[in-house]
């Protein structure tokens, strides 16, 4: 059974620019949700996907857009990159009769 | 919404001490609850989970006991190891089906 894995691992971009990061689910599970980590904060909830569908979001302005495709794994699409989107991105997979979440190990973004 | 109050840290004990860290949450109805742990430079990885009150979570010498009454998931180790430095985040998942994190709390252990 593999693990939920996100690429890149690391990746610096200009302001003003897009990105994307992506994120293989563990198998079995259909539901993916993003998480933002400022450097000494908690996890902030971006949003959720279900089978393909956004099933919730949080407090994030629209050029955070995300994508999940037939086999779970899902993409996070930032556009117009300000210096404060730099943290830590958590992609964390869950599903079947688990109630638990299984995170990656993230994406560590820089805009400079 | 939901939210998490957490032990203020940064919290350092010395080898084989006891731990306590405090966890308080508002959530509508009963969520479950998670202490995750997050390792310098790495995601977050579940430490333990209970799914209904008076439910206690365990794993690797850790214990959280959900308290309905005080709304309370406090996380102990009888004796931590310098290992356990790191990280510790309290989480309800609520009905929103998305996990709700503090803050979190510091841990450093000293040999």
């Amino acid at each position: 059974e593999t693990g939920v894995t996100q690429s890149p691992t690391h990746l610096i971009k200009t302001r003003g620019q897009q990105v994307t990061l992506r994120c293989s689910s563990q198998s079995g599970h259909n539901t993916v949700s993003w998480y933002q980590q400022a450097l000494g904060q908690g996890p902030q909830f971006i949003f959720q996907y279900y089978r393909e569908e956004e099933n919730g979001r949080g407090n994030f302005p629209p050029r955070f857009s995300g994508l999940q495709f037939p086999n779970y794994s899902s993409e996070l699409n930032v556009n117009a990159l300000e210096l404060d989107d730099s943290a830590l991105y958590l992609c964390a997979s869950s599903g079947g009769t688990a109630t638990e979440a299984f995170f990656g190990q993230g994406t560590r973004l820089t805009v400079v | 919404g939901d939210s998490v109050t957490q032990m203020e840290g940064p919290v350092t004990l010395s080898e084989e001490a006891f731990l306590t860290i405090n966890c308080t949450y508002t959530a509508t109805g009963y969520p479950s609850l998670f202490w995750y742990v997050q390792y310098p430079g790495e995601g977050l990885q579940l430490l333990l989970k209970a799914t209904k009150a008076d439910d206690k979570g365990s794993n690797k010498g850790f214990e959280a006991t959900y308290r309905k009454e005080t709304t309370s998931f406090h996380l102990e180790k009888g004796s931590v190891q310098v290992s356990d430095s790191a990280v510790y985040f309290c989480a309800p998942l609520g009905s929103a089906r998305q996990l709700t994190f503090g803050s979190g709390t510091q841990l450093t252990v000293l040999p």
